[in-house]
């Protein structure tokens, strides 16, 4: 079974802070996807990664960035973090051996900003 | 502009009947579709994948259509069971030559014993 491994389940952190958000996969994947989740507002994609070192921005990559230094591990980074980053993160991974593959995700972080 | 809608209000059912999802899109032309359970507190865990070629498509209780014309895909579970209460997404291929997902926002399933 594929396994996404989300680095923290709960995380507080304080207006300003750089935050970092990681997530490991062990299916050796090429897909990575980092997406927030709120209610009234569903699953939103931020950012993509289709390869080592190669990124897309999704719907709402403002105030985030991502780093791919290797295939198995995707890291999302607030830069500055905002009470409005306050969400549950979710992480996911697919092959890319054909479009249609489903996306499987970890169990998410849920981020508090204060 | 591109919509993905399900209903928002939960879908409380009985033991033993089945219980019927809509999903309803505008401006997508996706290749295919697929439906999500959600758990809450955990993150989506994939059930069934139905291209835009087929019309239906089964797995052990669990039912899916698609209808290009209308725009439409229903999910259905037969026979539901307590243990089936969750939230179900619906989540489509953006584009042609990608794997990127655009998710509708779900829509809770209760079932009562």
């Amino acid at each position: 079974d594929v396994k996404v491994t989300q680095s923290s389940r709960y995380l507080v952190k304080r207006t300003g802070e750089k935050v970092f958000l990681e997530c490991v996969q062990d299916m050796d994947h090429e897909n990575m996807f980092w997406y927030r989740q709120d209610p009234g507002l569903g699953l939103r994609l931020i950012y993509f990664s289709y390869d080592v070192k190669m990124k897309e921005k999704g719907d709402i990559p403002e105030g985030y960035s991502v780093s791919r230094e290797k295939k198995e591990r995707f890291s999302l980074i607030l830069e500055s973090a905002s009470t409005n980053q306050t969400s549950m993160y979710l992480c996911a991974s697919s092959p890319r051996v054909a479009l249609d593959q489903p996306q499987h995700f970890g169990d998410g972080t849920r981020l508090s900003i204060l | 502009s591109q919509k993905i809608e399900q209903n928002s209000e939960a879908l409380n059912i009985q033991e033993g009947k089945t219980a019927t999802l809509t999903c309803n899109y505008t401006n997508y032309s996706p290749a295919y579709l697929q439906w999500y359970r959600q758990d809450p507190g955990r993150g989506p865990v994939f059930l069934l994948l139905i291209r835009e070629n087929e019309k239906e498509k089964r797995k052990e209780r669990l039912k899916v259509t698609f209808d290009t014309t209308l725009k439409q895909s229903l999910f259905h579970i037969t026979a539901s069971q307590p243990a089936d209460s969750a939230t179900y997404l619906c989540a489509l291929a953006r584009g042609r030559g990608n794997n990127r997902l655009a998710f509708g926002k779900g829509n809770q399933v209760v079932v009562i014993p």
